[in-house]
């Protein structure tokens, strides 16, 4: 079956440091990969995606790369704000199916302290 | 503004006592979806649906139902809610065709639900 394997929060950061998220996945066939963010007392939303292996996806100064050779999607960003404090979902979809369903990970929360 | 709009919020409720959580998008998109989220779990689909009239179940269907009369609503009825059941709630919607459709979904605020 497919899953995906976040890192577990919280991460804890100081404003301005650098941010990396580890996500992992397996899938039969050939998934799109999303990261959706969910910031408190909201529902989720989509932050970038990546439909192809190489492809990167960027939004809001955050990155991640499609590696199908390590099925991974690591989240990055430069410079984290106060701002982004949130919980940030890794997720896959097999695109050719009729369910369009999202196959999410744990969540991994983010704090930072200015 | 486009949006998904889900009630309630927040309900308190005890075992047995049947209950309906309104979903609307008002985006005309075709597919809707209900998915619950649970500590250490993420989100898991429970139902979707496809169009009016068109319905399946997810991955965690039991004890729940759910009826797609109109293209913007999707009500999640629980007939006979458990302590189980007991989670934060959404709703989300996408474009259903093979052109339009981008992966993304358009998610509610939640429901958060607790039964006694």
């Amino acid at each position: 079956g497919n899953s995906v394997t976040q890192m577990e929060g919280p991460v804890t950061l100081s404003e301005e440091a650098f941010l990396t998220i580890n996500c992992t996945y397996t899938a039969t066939g050939y998934p799109s990969l999303f990261w959706y963010v969910q910031y408190p007392g909201e529902g989720l939303q989509l932050l970038l995606k990546a439909t192809k292996a190489d492809d990167k996806g960027s939004n809001k100064g955050f990155e991640a790369t499609y590696r199908k050779e390590t099925t991974s999607f690591h989240l990055e960003k430069g410079s984290v704000q106060v701002s982004d404090s949130a919980v940030y979902f890794c997720a896959l979809s097999l695109m050719d199916t009729g369910r369009r369903a999202l196959t999410f990970g744990s969540g991994t929360r983010l704090q930072v302290q200015p | 503004e486009a949006q998904v709009t889900q009630n309630p919020r927040y309900l308190i409720t005890v075992t047995g006592k049947k209950l309906t959580v309104t979903c609307s998008q008002n985006m005309n998109h075709e597919y809707m979806s209900w998915y619950r989220q649970d500590p250490g779990l993420g989100l898991r689909q429970i139902y979707y649906s496809m169009n009016v009239e068109v319905t399946d179940k997810g991955d965690v269907p039991e004890g729940y139902k759910v009826s797609r009369k109109e293209k913007r609503n999707f009500p999640l009825i629980l007939e006979s809610p458990s302590p189980n059941q007991t989670s934060l709630y959404f709703c989300a919607s996408s474009l259903h065709s093979g052109r339009g459709y981008t992966g993304e979904l358009f998610f509610g605020e939640g429901s958060r639900l607790t039964v006694l």
